[in-house]
């Protein structure tokens, strides 16, 4: 079954850093993009993050661009997503998600989400 | 950025009903538009992607129709587990946008 579980969510004063990770399996992690997506309590989805099958390329959401890095390692099926100069506006779940094997950029599946709360 | 409008926000309907929900983005899109199902404390789930094809193991009561900057997502017959938040996304130019999403409730 494919499979993906986020973790390193938590409380974090602003101005602090956070790693989120995201663990992948029944799949070829490695041949596949991956995404960060959030969403803020109550409100929608706004996508964050990419990152291609070799993580030679990534790109970023403005509103996080400079202070989140986005990495992989396909040696341990992994997605990470380091956050720096965190604010209250980045509070919100983030959820990592496989981008589909086809034409376009669709998003399935999608890790159950971990919470990322910026408050002092 | 595309700029992806959901209408209605909110819609009330019972078991068996038909549904609309619709989706317009501010500019053309072809047809790289996905529709997504969320339910409380949930992940998103991928329902349509191309604008029409329907993603593996999705009944077939779901159904995706549009192009260019206008589409829908149809529920030919409501069931009670279709209660749920619908989220549109474009996938034609980055960054990837989503609507703002529809909370189809029961009536």
């Amino acid at each position: 079954e494919v499979q993906l579980a986020e973790s390193g969510g938590g409380l974090v004063q602003p101005g602090g850093s956070l790693r989120l990770s995201c663990a992948a399996s029944g799949f070829t992690f490695s041949s596949h993009w991956m995404h960060w997506v959030r969403q803020a309590p109550g409100k929608g989805l706004v996508w964050v993050s990419r990152i291609n099958s070799a993580g030679s390329t990534t790109s970023y959401a403005d509103s996080v661009k400079g202070r989140f890095t986005i990495s992989r390692d396909n040696a341990k099926d992994t997605l990470y997503l380091q956050m720096n100069s965190l604010r209250a506006e980045d509070t919100a779940v983030y959820y990592c998600a496989r981008r589909v094997a086809v034409a376009g950029n669709w998003f399935d599946p999608w890790g159950q989400g971990t919470l990322v709360t910026v408050s002092s | 950025d595309i700029q992806m409008t959901q209408s209605p926000s909110s819609v009330s309907a019972s078991v068996g009903d038909r549904v609309t929900i619709t989706c317009r983005a501010s500019q053309s899109i072809s047809s790289w538009l996905a529709w997504y199902q969320q339910k409380p404390g949930k992940a998103p789930k991928l329902l349509i992607y191309a604008a029409s094809t329907l993603q593996s193991g999705v009944p077939s009561r779901f159904s995706g129709s549009g192009s260019g900057t206008d589409f829908t997502l149809t529920i030919s017959s409501l069931q009670p587990e279709d209660f749920a938040t619908y989220y549109c996304q474009q996938a034609n130019s980055f960054p990837y946008t989503f609507g703002q999403g529809t909370k189809l409730e029961i009536k």
